[in-house]
Protein backbone atom coordinates (compact mmCIF):
# COMPACT_ATOMS: atom_id res chain seq x y z
CA UNK A 1 0.00 0.00 0.00
CA UNK A 2 1.08 3.71 0.19
CA UNK A 3 3.41 5.08 3.11
CA UNK A 4 5.02 7.95 3.88
CA UNK A 5 8.54 8.04 5.71
CA UNK A 6 10.76 10.96 7.65
CA UNK A 7 13.89 10.45 7.57
CA UNK A 8 14.55 12.33 10.69
CA UNK A 9 12.10 11.87 13.63
CA UNK A 10 13.90 15.11 15.67
CA UNK A 11 15.34 17.76 14.47
CA UNK A 12 16.88 20.58 17.01
CA UNK A 13 18.14 23.88 15.30
CA UNK A 14 18.84 27.59 16.92
CA UNK A 15 16.47 30.73 16.45
CA UNK A 16 17.22 32.29 13.56
CA UNK A 17 18.59 29.30 11.70
CA UNK A 18 16.53 27.66 8.56
CA UNK A 19 15.26 24.14 9.41
CA UNK A 20 14.63 21.62 6.87
CA UNK A 21 12.56 18.71 7.28
CA UNK A 22 12.42 15.81 4.85
CA UNK A 23 9.82 13.17 3.63
CA UNK A 24 9.68 10.56 1.51
CA UNK A 25 6.47 8.46 -0.46
CA UNK A 26 5.97 5.67 -2.02
CA UNK A 27 3.96 6.06 -4.50
CA UNK A 28 5.00 7.63 -8.00
CA UNK A 29 1.14 8.49 -9.27
CA UNK A 30 0.31 10.53 -6.18
CA UNK A 31 -0.65 13.92 -7.15
CA UNK A 32 -1.37 16.12 -3.90
CA UNK A 33 1.15 16.96 -0.55
CA UNK A 34 0.40 18.79 2.67
CA UNK A 35 2.56 19.57 4.93
CA UNK A 36 0.81 20.21 8.88
CA UNK A 37 2.00 21.57 11.90
CA UNK A 38 0.83 20.20 15.30
CA UNK A 39 1.31 21.51 18.84
CA UNK A 40 1.45 19.53 21.91
CA UNK A 41 -3.10 18.91 22.41
CA UNK A 42 -3.85 20.54 19.54
CA UNK A 43 -5.13 19.08 16.07
CA UNK A 44 -2.82 19.48 12.92
CA UNK A 45 -2.20 22.75 11.34
CA UNK A 46 -2.37 23.22 7.85
CA UNK A 47 0.83 24.99 6.49
CA UNK A 48 1.41 24.68 3.01
CA UNK A 49 0.72 22.00 0.25
CA UNK A 50 1.47 21.41 -3.44
CA UNK A 51 0.21 19.62 -6.41
CA UNK A 52 2.54 17.27 -8.60
CA UNK A 53 2.66 19.36 -11.23
CA UNK A 54 4.91 21.89 -9.56
CA UNK A 55 8.20 21.24 -7.86
CA UNK A 56 8.57 23.85 -5.76
CA UNK A 57 5.79 26.69 -3.69
CA UNK A 58 5.88 29.22 -1.18
CA UNK A 59 4.25 30.50 1.48
CA UNK A 60 4.93 32.87 4.21
CA UNK A 61 8.77 31.61 5.66
CA UNK A 62 8.24 28.45 4.13
CA UNK A 63 8.69 26.50 0.92
CA UNK A 64 7.99 23.15 0.16
CA UNK A 65 9.77 21.42 -2.57
CA UNK A 66 8.56 18.02 -4.78
CA UNK A 67 11.87 15.94 -6.41
CA UNK A 68 9.03 13.41 -8.32
CA UNK A 69 11.82 11.39 -9.65
CA UNK A 70 12.80 10.14 -6.35
CA UNK A 71 9.62 10.85 -4.82
CA UNK A 72 10.76 13.04 -1.78
CA UNK A 73 9.01 16.54 -0.49
CA UNK A 74 10.78 18.88 2.00
CA UNK A 75 9.67 21.92 3.85
CA UNK A 76 11.98 24.61 4.37
CA UNK A 77 11.20 26.76 7.22
CA UNK A 78 13.33 30.46 6.93
CA UNK A 79 14.72 32.21 10.27
CA UNK A 80 13.32 29.58 12.66
CA UNK A 81 11.60 30.88 15.54
CA UNK A 82 11.02 29.56 18.82
CA UNK A 83 7.12 29.34 18.15
CA UNK A 84 7.77 26.90 15.44
CA UNK A 85 8.65 23.75 17.78
CA UNK A 86 6.06 21.93 16.78
CA UNK A 87 5.80 18.02 15.38
CA UNK A 88 5.55 18.47 11.46
CA UNK A 89 3.77 16.01 9.12
CA UNK A 90 3.80 15.68 5.84
CA UNK A 91 0.53 13.48 4.05
CA UNK A 92 0.09 12.54 0.61
CA UNK A 93 -3.40 12.25 -1.05
CA UNK A 94 -4.19 8.35 -1.40
CA UNK A 95 -5.11 6.92 -4.98
CA UNK A 96 -8.99 7.13 -3.99
CA UNK A 97 -8.68 10.85 -3.26
CA UNK A 98 -10.86 10.00 -0.67
CA UNK A 99 -7.53 10.28 2.77
CA UNK A 100 -4.50 11.73 3.32
CA UNK A 101 -1.44 9.67 4.28
CA UNK A 102 0.54 10.98 6.98
CA UNK A 103 3.94 10.47 8.18
CA UNK A 104 5.50 9.34 11.37
CA UNK A 105 6.08 13.24 12.29
CA UNK A 106 9.31 14.89 13.27
CA UNK A 107 9.52 16.80 15.92
CA UNK A 108 11.09 20.42 15.76
CA UNK A 109 12.74 21.51 18.41
CA UNK A 110 14.03 25.39 18.64
CA UNK A 111 16.45 26.64 21.34
CA UNK A 112 17.06 30.46 21.48
CA UNK B 1 -15.54 30.37 16.55
CA UNK B 2 -14.84 29.10 12.31
CA UNK B 3 -12.92 26.08 12.87
CA UNK B 4 -13.76 22.92 13.32
CA UNK B 5 -15.11 21.93 16.48
CA UNK B 6 -14.78 19.05 18.48
CA UNK B 7 -16.51 17.44 21.85
CA UNK B 8 -15.82 15.91 24.42
CA UNK B 9 -12.38 17.05 24.55
CA UNK B 10 -11.74 14.27 26.81
CA UNK B 11 -13.28 10.87 27.52
CA UNK B 12 -12.88 8.42 30.02
CA UNK B 13 -14.33 4.96 29.00
CA UNK B 14 -14.50 1.60 31.34
CA UNK B 15 -13.65 -1.21 29.07
CA UNK B 16 -17.17 -2.33 27.40
CA UNK B 17 -18.95 1.10 27.10
CA UNK B 18 -19.93 2.28 24.28
CA UNK B 19 -19.07 6.21 23.80
CA UNK B 20 -19.87 8.62 20.97
CA UNK B 21 -17.39 11.67 19.73
CA UNK B 22 -18.74 14.62 17.85
CA UNK B 23 -17.53 16.99 15.28
CA UNK B 24 -18.68 20.47 14.17
CA UNK B 25 -17.30 20.93 10.47
CA UNK B 26 -16.47 24.61 9.17
CA UNK B 27 -20.29 25.83 7.77
CA UNK B 28 -20.61 24.88 4.10
CA UNK B 29 -17.77 22.25 4.14
CA UNK B 30 -18.55 19.45 1.77
CA UNK B 31 -16.16 16.99 3.01
CA UNK B 32 -15.67 15.41 6.53
CA UNK B 33 -13.30 12.79 8.11
CA UNK B 34 -12.33 11.25 10.91
CA UNK B 35 -8.70 9.98 12.00
CA UNK B 36 -7.08 8.27 15.15
CA UNK B 37 -3.79 9.46 16.34
CA UNK B 38 -1.91 7.20 18.71
CA UNK B 39 0.73 8.44 20.82
CA UNK B 40 3.68 9.70 18.96
CA UNK B 41 2.24 8.60 15.73
CA UNK B 42 0.53 10.26 12.81
CA UNK B 43 -2.94 10.77 12.48
CA UNK B 44 -4.55 7.67 10.79
CA UNK B 45 -7.73 7.79 8.26
CA UNK B 46 -11.05 6.19 9.66
CA UNK B 47 -13.64 7.13 7.76
CA UNK B 48 -14.76 9.62 4.84
CA UNK B 49 -18.16 11.67 4.35
CA UNK B 50 -19.14 13.80 0.92
CA UNK B 51 -22.59 15.19 2.32
CA UNK B 52 -24.44 12.95 4.33
CA UNK B 53 -22.59 10.03 2.49
CA UNK B 54 -20.26 7.98 3.95
CA UNK B 55 -18.05 7.55 0.80
CA UNK B 56 -15.34 5.42 1.90
CA UNK B 57 -14.72 3.86 5.60
CA UNK B 58 -12.51 1.47 5.07
CA UNK B 59 -10.15 2.58 7.83
CA UNK B 60 -12.70 1.57 10.15
CA UNK B 61 -10.56 -1.22 12.43
CA UNK B 62 -13.25 -3.20 12.82
CA UNK B 63 -17.71 -3.39 13.01
CA UNK B 64 -17.32 -1.68 16.82
CA UNK B 65 -16.81 1.29 14.74
CA UNK B 66 -19.57 3.32 13.22
CA UNK B 67 -19.88 6.88 11.96
CA UNK B 68 -22.41 9.07 10.40
CA UNK B 69 -23.28 12.01 9.32
CA UNK B 70 -26.94 12.07 8.72
CA UNK B 71 -27.85 16.15 7.72
CA UNK B 72 -24.44 16.36 6.09
CA UNK B 73 -23.23 19.04 8.88
CA UNK B 74 -22.29 17.41 12.17
CA UNK B 75 -20.82 14.09 12.57
CA UNK B 76 -20.75 11.05 15.02
CA UNK B 77 -17.81 8.44 15.48
CA UNK B 78 -19.44 5.89 17.83
CA UNK B 79 -17.48 2.99 19.72
CA UNK B 80 -18.93 -0.04 20.82
CA UNK B 81 -18.08 -2.06 23.74
CA UNK B 82 -14.55 -0.39 24.28
CA UNK B 83 -10.67 -1.93 24.34
CA UNK B 84 -8.03 -0.11 25.68
CA UNK B 85 -6.24 -0.19 22.03
CA UNK B 86 -9.12 1.92 21.16
CA UNK B 87 -7.42 4.49 23.64
CA UNK B 88 -6.11 7.05 20.46
CA UNK B 89 -7.09 10.90 20.32
CA UNK B 90 -9.23 11.03 17.54
CA UNK B 91 -9.43 14.00 14.64
CA UNK B 92 -12.15 15.23 12.83
CA UNK B 93 -11.43 17.31 9.38
CA UNK B 94 -13.45 18.79 6.65
CA UNK B 95 -12.04 20.64 3.66
CA UNK B 96 -14.42 23.07 1.47
CA UNK B 97 -15.18 20.89 -1.64
CA UNK B 98 -15.35 16.68 -2.69
CA UNK B 99 -12.30 15.08 -1.96
CA UNK B 100 -9.75 14.74 0.66
CA UNK B 101 -7.14 17.81 -0.31
CA UNK B 102 -6.91 20.60 2.41
CA UNK B 103 -8.31 19.68 5.45
CA UNK B 104 -8.53 21.76 8.26
CA UNK B 105 -8.51 19.84 11.82
CA UNK B 106 -10.68 20.01 14.85
CA UNK B 107 -8.53 19.51 17.96
CA UNK B 108 -9.44 16.28 18.51
CA UNK B 109 -10.60 13.93 21.22
CA UNK B 110 -8.36 11.95 23.94
CA UNK B 111 -10.31 8.83 24.49
CA UNK B 112 -8.83 6.57 27.14
CA UNK B 113 -10.47 3.11 27.96
CA UNK B 114 -9.55 1.60 31.66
Amino acid sequence: GESVGLHLPTLSVQEGDNSIINCAYSNSASDYFIWYKQESGKGPQFIIDIRSNMDKRQGQRVTVLLNKTVKHLSLQIAATQPGDSAVYFCAVLNQAGTALIFGKGTTLSVSS
Amino acid sequence: GAGVSQSPRYKVAKRGQDVALRCDPISGHVSLFWYQQALGQGPEFLTYFQNEAQLDKSGLPSDRFFAERPEGSVSTLKIQRTQQEDSAVYLCASSLNRGADTQYFGPGTRLTVL
